[in-house]
C-alpha cells in the first residue's frame, strides 16, 4: 500500500533563506507525486507535480523538487523564502486503486512553513 | 473562472441536526471529490463520483452520504451530525481520474458540531 511520510511537521526560516520540505514516499507501482500549498482558510493549490518524465520538477512561485526513485524521496525546495511562502505544504501521491482505474490521492500529514522577516 | 464553489464557508451545527454542504465547479470536470481535512493530519477521501449519477466510497463514508445529478454538482449530506464530524471538508474535481491528473480544490466548509 502506498503512504507518504513528510519529516517535519513544522519548518522555520528566515526571509531570503533556503526551502527545503522533506517527503519520502512508498509505492508499488510507478507514482505520480505532488506537492500542493494551503494558504489560511484557504483550499489546496498545486504547486507542482512529478509525473515520470524529468526528475527534476519546476513549479509555481519558484518552487522545485526532485524525485529520487533510490531514496524514495520527493524533496521540495525554494533557493529564497518569501514571506508570502508561509503556507502548509503537503506532499501527495497517487496512484491506481485496486480496480486499476482509478487515481487515488494519498496526502501526507502536511509541513507548517514559517518564514520569519 | 470561478473553478470549484463551497458553500457555506462556516457552520455550527446542533448534535442530531442535519445539512447539506454544497459544491459546484464550472470547468466541466467529470470526478468529483469530498475529502474532511482534521487538526494535524492529511485529507482523507470521504466519498467520489466518475460522473453524474455514479458515486462511490472512499476511506472515510460513514456518517455521510453524496449524490450526482449533474456534472456541476456534488453535495454532501450529513444527516445526523456527531461531535465527531467536527472538520473542515474540501471538495474537489478533476478532469479524469488518471493518476496524473491533477485535483482542483474548493476553499473549504469548516463545520463545528456542537
Amino acid at each position: 500500500a502506498q503512504s507518504v511520510t513528510q519529516l517535519d511537521s513544522h519548518v522555520s526560516v528566515s526571509e531570503g533563506t533556503p526551502v527545503l520540505l522533506r517527503c519520502n514516499y512508498s509505492s508499488s507501482y510507478s507514482p505520480s507525486l505532488f506537492w500542493y500549498v494551503q494558504h489560511p482558510n484557504k483550499g489546496l493549490q498545486l504547486l507542482l507535480k512529478y509525473t515520470s518524465a524529468a526528475t527534476l520538477v519546476k513549479g509555481i512561485n519558484g518552487f522545485e523538487a526532485e524525485f529520487k526513485k533510490s531514496e524514495t524521496s520527493f524533496h521540495l525546495t525554494k533557493p529564497s523564502a518569501h514571506m508570502s511562502d508561509a503556507a502548509e505544504y503537503f506532499c501527495v501521491v497517487s496512484e491506481l486503486d485496486d480496480g486499476g482505474s482509478q487515481g487515488n490521492l494519498i496526502f501526507g500529514k502536511g509541513t507548517k512553513l514559517s518564514v520569519k522577516p | 473562472n470561478a473553478g470549484v464553489t463551497q458553500t457555506p464557508k462556516f457552520r455550527i451545527l446542533k448534535i442530531g441536526q442535519s445539512m447539506t454542504l454544497q459544491c459546484t465547479q464550472d470547468m466541466n470536470h467529470n470526478y468529483m471529490y469530498w475529502y474532511r481535512q482534521d487538526p494535524g493530519m492529511g485529507l482523507k477521501l470521504i466519498y467520489y463520483s466518475v460522473g453524474a449519477g455514479i458515486t462511490d466510497k472512499g476511506e472515510v463514508p460513514n456518517g455521510y452520504n453524496v449524490s450526482r445529478s449533474t456534472t456541476e454538482d456534488f453535495p454532501l449530506r450529513l444527516e445526523l451530525a456527531a461531535p465527531s464530524q467536527t472538520s473542515v471538508y474540501f471538495c474537489a474535481s478533476s478532469y479524469s481520474g488518471g493518476v496524473s491528473q491533477p485535483q482542483h480544490f474548493g476553499d473549504g466548509t469548516r463545520l463545528s458540531i456542537l
